[in-house]
This record gives C-alpha cells, sequence and structure tokens, in this order.
C-alpha cells in the first residue's frame, strides 16, 4: 500500500537548471496538489489537479509547471531554477473535497545554488 | 479569504505534561477542521478531523472539538510522550471547496 510517493527525496541544483519532481499515488484518488513548505512559513499551495487533464494554479505558482496524463501522476516541473526555489515540496492528493483530507507524499528536499 | 492562525511556536514540554497548541480560523459558510502531524524528516499525516460544529476529532489521545461560536479548533491531550515531538498543522477546508488551507504549524518538543 504505497499511497503517494515522491522521487527523489533530495536534489541539488545549480541556478538555471531544470528538473522533474515525480507524485505518484495508487489511491485513484481525483485531487492532487503540489505545496512548497519553507522554514516558519507552513505550507503554500503551487498547483493542484481536480482530475486527468485538469490544472489549475495555487497560490505561489511563477517558477513551476506541472501536467496530469494520467489518474496516478502529477510531475512538478522546474524550468529555471532559482535560489528563491529552495525549499521542501509536497505532493498530496485527495478522494473528494470538503472533509476528505489529503494523503501526503515524504517530500523532495530541493537547494539550489 | 480562508485562513487558520496557529499559535506560535515552538513548545517545549516535560514528559506527561498537558497540552493545548491554539488555533482558530476565518471561513464562510461551515469549513471542515483537520490537525495534521508532521514528524522530522517525514510528510504531514491527517492526525484528526472534524466536519461539523461541535464535533470532536480525537485520535492517539489527542482531542479537538470544533467550536463555531469562537472559530476554534484547539488541539489538546492530556499526556505528552517523547515521542509525540513533532509539528502540527491546522488546517480547514470549506464546503466543496478542493483545497485545504494551512496554518503555519507549531513544533513541539516533549522532554523525558
Amino acid at each position: 500500500n504505497a499511497g503517494v510517493t515522491q522521487t527523489p527525496k533530495f536534489r541539488i541544483l545549480k541556478i538555471g537548471q531544470s528538473m522533474t519532481l515525480q507524485c505518484t499515488q495508487d489511491m485513484n484518488h481525483n485531487y492532487m496538489y503540489w505545496y512548497r513548505q519553507d522554514p516558519g512559513m507552513g505550507l503554500k499551495l503551487i498547483y493542484y489537479s481536480v482530475g486527468a487533464g485538469i490544472t489549475d494554479k495555487g497560490e505561489v505558482p511563477n517558477g513551476y509547471n506541472v501536467s496530469r496524463s494520467t489518474t496516478e501522476d502529477f510531475p512538478l516541473r522546474l524550468e529555471l531554477a532559482a535560489p528563491s526555489q529552495t525549499s521542501v515540496y509536497f505532493c498530496a492528493s485527495s478522494y473528494g473535497t470538503g472533509g476528505a483530507g489529503y494523503t501526503f507524499g515524504s517530500g523532495t528536499r530541493l537547494t539550489v545554488v | 479569504g480562508d485562513s487558520v492562525t496557529q499559535m506560535e511556536g515552538p513548545v517545549t514540554l516535560s514528559e506527561e505534561a498537558f497540552l493545548t497548541i491554539n488555533c482558530t480560523y476565518t471561513a464562510t459558510g461551515y469549513p471542515s477542521l483537520f490537525w495534521y502531524v508532521q514528524y522530522p524528516g517525514e510528510g504531514l499525516q491527517l492526525l484528526l478531523k472534524a466536519t461539523k460544529a461541535d464535533d470532536k476529532g480525537s485520535n492517539k489521545g489527542f482531542e479537538a472539538t470544533y467550536r463555531k461560536e469562537t472559530t476554534s479548533f484547539h488541539l489538546e491531550k492530556g499526556s505528552v510522550q517523547v515521542s509525540d515531538s513533532a509539528v502540527y498543522f491546522c488546517a480547514l477546508s470549506s464546503s466543496g471547496s478542493e483545497k485545504l488551507v494551512f496554518g503555519k504549524g507549531t513544533k513541539l518538543t516533549v522532554n523525558p
């Protein structure tokens, strides 16, 4: 019972490099989310998806892109990494709205130098 | 817009002490309320939730009651353990919304 799986767990990028953070869930959840967690700042929503082929911006989408070609996968793309994108990134999924709650992955710690 | 305010941390307690972490919210309508816990190096896990006024969520000795009159959802535990050391997040989801809004988190350290 894997739940939400994120890869990689750690990554160091140089300024201007690109990378994709992978997220896969095996619970057949329609809703998926990407958050970033900065120290003392809680979680900020980057992008979310309510189903395959549908994505929407959250609070802090600049510098990121997403796609949702299948129910299971929701990758997050950083095109031109900047030091401000140093953070811990969490993917989450949910089966519904309102009181459903989320299942989180274990996170990707990204450092941009 | 919707928002969640948690008490500032960090909170340091001795084992078997009583814990309260305050959480208040601003939302339209009748949101669902959640507490999540994040152990060191891990993702967030749902600790408990309440979906309507006066509901009490409980899990692992933790409790929180949905108080609409005071727009609060305070987390309590009667006797904390070292293993409860973690960061605790209060969150809400408005009715029909697919998004959770999180507080900033409160770091709890329990010393033996």
